[in-house]
């Protein structure tokens, strides 16, 4: 299906844990984002990507890691997770030509 | 630096009433501005953008919003609010999208209730 998927849709981990949060696109869009939506912070940018191979830090990338070694993938790595992770977690992905961002339907993401 | 703010956490409002949001953007050059709407559980649709032209712009689900350079402002408004428009909305700015410059940056959100 054409559009932007994320998986897992739920996730439960335990402290310390490494775990990763999968984003795929199917329109070859060049721009990728990661957000975070905690109530009261609306959404919060932790990384970004301009192109497969070009990352860039957002506004809270502490603890989390991410890669792109093919443009339509853009996965999100908590190395060891921590309480203050738990949150809803938003990938998005955009282009020069539509210039608005399109969201995925997000990770429900528990760190017990 | 760019970003939103949303001054208002939560607004409710009666069915049949007019609604406005509002939203103050800071950005450096001419500015993308977006209207993003969340219902409960749901990810997030586009309601309407705006980058030049005319400063009012009509979106979906009868919404329309006002640039407001003078003020940096957004802001969004339906004069009358159905009860599936209780939801969470967002505004986003951002520049053209291009390699050193194509991060959208979003306010904290405003809850919308609806009652009837």
């Amino acid at each position: 299906d054409a559009g932007i998927t994320q998986s897992p849709r739920y996730k439960i981990t335990e402290t310390g844990r490494q775990v990763t949060l999968m984003c795929h696109q199917t329109w070859s869009h060049s721009y990728m984002f990661w957000y975070r939506q905690d109530l009261g912070h609306g959404l919060r940018l932790i990384y970004y990507s301009a192109a497969a191979d070009i990352t860039d830090k957002g506004e809270v990338p502490d603890g989390y890691v991410v890669s792109r070694s093919k443009t339509e993938n853009f996965p999100l790595t908590l190395e060891s997770a921590t309480r203050s992770q738990t949150s809803v977690y938003f990938c998005a992905s955009r282009d020069s030509l539509n210039t608005e961002a399109f969201f995925g339907q997000g990770t429900r993401l528990t760190v017990v | 630096a760019q970003s939103v703010t949303q001054p208002d956490i939560h607004i409710t409002v009666s069915e049949g009433a007019s609604l406005e949001l509002r939203c103050n953007y800071s950005y450096g050059a001419t500015p993308y501005l977006f209207w993003y709407v969340q219902s409960p559980g749901q990810g997030l649709q586009l309601l309407l953008k705006y980058f030049s032209g005319d400063t009012l712009v009509q979106g979906i689900k009868g919404f329309e919003a006002e640039f407001k350079r003078s003020q940096s402002s957004f802001n969004l408004r339906k004069p009358s609010v159905h009860w599936s428009d209780a939801a969470e909305y967002f505004c986003a700015v951002g520049g053209v999208p291009q390699p050193n410059d194509y991060k959208l940056s979003f306010g904290a959100g405003t809850t919308v209730t609806v009652r009837a």
